[in-house]
């Protein structure tokens, strides 16, 4: 039982490229979620889904997109990366809906240059 | 939206002393609050949690109140040891989203 997965750990961007984090969960948990992490800040919520084929806009989704064809994975996608989205992002899922623990992923460290 | 205020900023403590954080949340919907840890380098984990039907919920040397008619809710940690030394996040939910406070990094000095 691996939990959350995240894949890269760490990445470099060059402005206006593209990207996809990658997220998987074994848990079969129904809601999957994205945050971004910056100093001071706090978690915010980017985007999260209750369910295959579900998705909906978090606190600052701008810039990002997201889909979810199967119950494991959540990728999220960076259309033209800028340095504001220079960041840590956290994928989390949780059973049912954001009312229970969310389990969250190793993170990956993105550099927007 | 939900919106979630944490304080202090940090708090240095000495150790086997207590340590209290307070958070207060704007969404009267939001029924679920938990507290995360996030030691660094790290991801955030759930140490404890309450729900909008419980005043208090304790777990050994952590616990938590919720006060949902000044919409308030705090961490208490008691005879802090240098484990205890953090970020930690509180958060309210209202089923659907989750939203975070801006953190408080804790400090127990040996």
């Amino acid at each position: 039982n691996a939990g959350v997965t995240q894949t890269p750990k760490f990445q470099v961007l060059k402005t206006g490229q593209s990207m996809t984090l990658q997220c998987a969960q074994d848990m079969n948990h129904e809601y999957m979620s994205w945050y971004r992490q910056d100093p001071g800040m706090g978690l915010r919520l980017i985007h999260y889904s209750v369910g295959a084929g579900i998705t909906d806009q978090g606190e600052v989704p701008n810039g990002y997109n997201v889909s979810r064809s199967t119950t494991e994975d959540f990728p999220l996608r960076l259309l033209s990366a800028a340095p504001s989205q220079t960041s840590v992002y956290f994928c989390a899922s949780s059973y049912g809906d954001s009312n229970t623990e969310a389990f969250f992923g190793q993170g990956t460290r993105l550099t927007v240059v | 939206g939900e919106n979630v205020e944490q304080h202090p900023s940090t708090l240095s403590v000495q150790e086997g002393d207590s340590a209290v954080i307070k958070c207060t949340y704007s969404d009267s919907a939001s029924n679920y609050f938990p507290w995360y840890k996030q030691e660094l380098g790290k991801r955030p984990q759930l140490i404890i949690d309450i729900r909008s039907n419980v005043g208090e919920k304790k777990d050994q040397r952590i616990a938590v109140t919720l006060n949902k008619t000044a919409k308030h809710f705090s961490l208490h940690i008691t005879e802090t040891q240098p484990e205890d030394s953090a970020v930690y996040f509180c958060a309210g939910s209202n089923d659907y989203k989750l939203s975070f406070g801006a953190g408080t990094t804790v400090t127990v000095r040996a």
